[in-house]
């Protein structure tokens, strides 16, 4: 199974700031990773899909980048509703795998 | 709008079997490959099932091969996943999720809002 390391686990910051995580594939993976968030109590939501191409409908204040093994995502000025927790997925290979996950807090 | 809305979460007792329902509206159900993912209480996500758009080809992570069933009904638009010999580690919230693409490996860009199982005794 394909390993994906995340980091941090947990960040705070304050609106405004510019946020990264980090995620790390024990393969490569080319481009086929995601990142979601997941706002307390809902469902994940799909923000970037192919390690940098936006979701329809996401705010352009999210952006990925990466390859092979090594994937950022960033928040370009943090605000209050993007708290929650993001996961990468890696989709190259089955059974697909997450991230642990980065709590984003204000 | 797409939407996927699960049902058939319960409170069961470890060895006992529960079917899972996910009905999608919004979207050409056929034209997609599905998935089911768990998220243990306090945990994170983890992928549990994946089948293609017409249903020949099912996959599943290993700690459930043997024990659970994918299954689509196209005609009726919905997802079902069959649960047998439940284990206490398998309470979760499921929740279903449409793929981007008609291949299980793939970005899942609409989910639902996920439906509980508890396995206890």
């Amino acid at each position: 199974d394909i390993q994906m390391t995340q980091s941090p686990s947990s960040l705070s910051a304050s609106v405004g700031d510019r946020v990264s995580i980090t995620c790390q594939a024990s393969h490569d993976i080319n481009s086929s990773l995601s990142w979601y968030l997941q706002r307390p109590g809902r469902a994940p939501n799909l923000l970037i899909f192919h390690a940098s191409n936006l979701e329809t409908g996401v705010p352009s204040r999210f952006s990925g980048s990466g390859s092979g093994t090594h994937f950022t995502f960033t928040i370009n000025s943090l605000l209050p509703e993007d708290i929650g927790t993001y996961y990468c997925q890696q989709y190259d290979d089955l059974p697909l795998t997450f991230g642990g996950g980065t709590r984003v807090e204000i | 709008e797409m939407q996927l809305s699960e049902s058939g979460g319960d409170f069961v007792q470890p060895g006992e079997s529960l079917r899972l329902s996910c009905t999608a509206s919004g979207f050409t159900f056929n034209n997609y490959a599905m998935t089911w993912v768990r998220q243990a209480p306090g945990k994170g996500l983890e992928w549990v099932s994946g089948i293609s758009d017409i249903g020949d080809t099912t996959y599943y992570v290993d700690a459930v091969k043997g024990r659970f069933t994918v299954s689509r009904d196209n005609s009726n638009n919905t997802l079902y996943l069959h649960m047998n010999n439940l284990r206490a580690e398998d309470t979760a919230v499921y929740y279903c999720a449409k793929c981007e693409a008609v291949e299980v490996v793939c970005s899942s860009d609409v989910w639902g809002q996920g439906t509980t199982v508890t396995v206890s005794s």
